[in-house]
């Protein structure tokens, strides 16, 4: 069965630094990877997606990803963090037969001190 | 844009109450899910519809049943809710096979 971990709970960072967030999944094939972002109270936001060609995938708010099959790892990482990026963070990953069917990590949530 | 419309926001039954958790979507799209998300676990699939009447089991479907009579809408039921159903319930939709999931706000419920 496939799974997702997200080994921190919890990061803090300061406005302007640069950050990035893990990711390591288990999957037979070539997976379909996603990054969403949830805002509190909110529903969830795509941020990237990785289906296939370039491993280094960009997305939404200044954020990438890259995909490294070698490690199974889909790392988020963003230049420069603004106060507005606090949030949580969700890695997850989709079914072979549907994308959509995704399995999640367990979350990251990010505060950002100013 | 892709709306996926919940229901309510929050919701508050009691224990035995059966329950019903309404999504609706307005893109056309084929795929319908209902996760649960609670802290520390992360979201888990209760059930995905890939077509009008069609529904298959996730990770953790006991204890609800779901609905799709049509195609731009997936009801989730509590047949007699449990405090242990309390928790952040959330439905997204996607087209076809290899596309997004697109979220809905979340129903926040709370069995009493």
């Amino acid at each position: 069965a496939q799974s997702v971990t997200q080994p921190d709970i919890h990061i803090t960072v300061s406005e302007g630094a640069s950050l990035e967030l893990r990711c390591n999944y288990s999957y037979g094939a070539t997976p379909y990877l996603f990054w969403y972002v949830q805002s509190p109270g909110q529903g969830l936001q795509l941020l990237l997606k990785y289906f296939s060609g370039d491993t280094l995938v960009q997305g939404i708010k200044g954020f990438e990803a890259e995909f490294k099959r070698s490690q199974s790892s889909f790392n988020l990482r963003k230049p420069s963090v603004h106060w507005s990026d606090a949030a949580e963070y969700f890695c997850a990953v989709g079914d072979t037969g549907t994308a959509s069917k995704l399995t999640f990590g367990t979350g990251t949530r990010l505060q950002v001190t100013l | 844009d892709v709306k996926v419309t919940q229901s309510s926001r929050y919701l508050v039954k009691r224990t035995g109450e059966k329950v019903f958790l309404e999504c609706v979507q307005d893109m056309d799209h084929e795929n319908m899910f209902w996760y649960r998300q609670d802290p520390g676990l992360g979201l888990r699939l209760i059930y995905f519809s890939y077509d009008v009447k069609m529904k298959e089991k996730g990770d953790i479907p006991e204890g609800y049943s779901v609905s799709r009579e049509k195609k731009e809408r997936f009801s989730l039921i509590l047949e007699s809710a449990s405090t242990n159903q309390t928790s952040m319930y959330l439905c997204a939709s996607s087209f076809l096979v290899n596309t997004e999931a697109f979220f809905g706000q979340g129903t926040r419920l709370t069995v009493v």
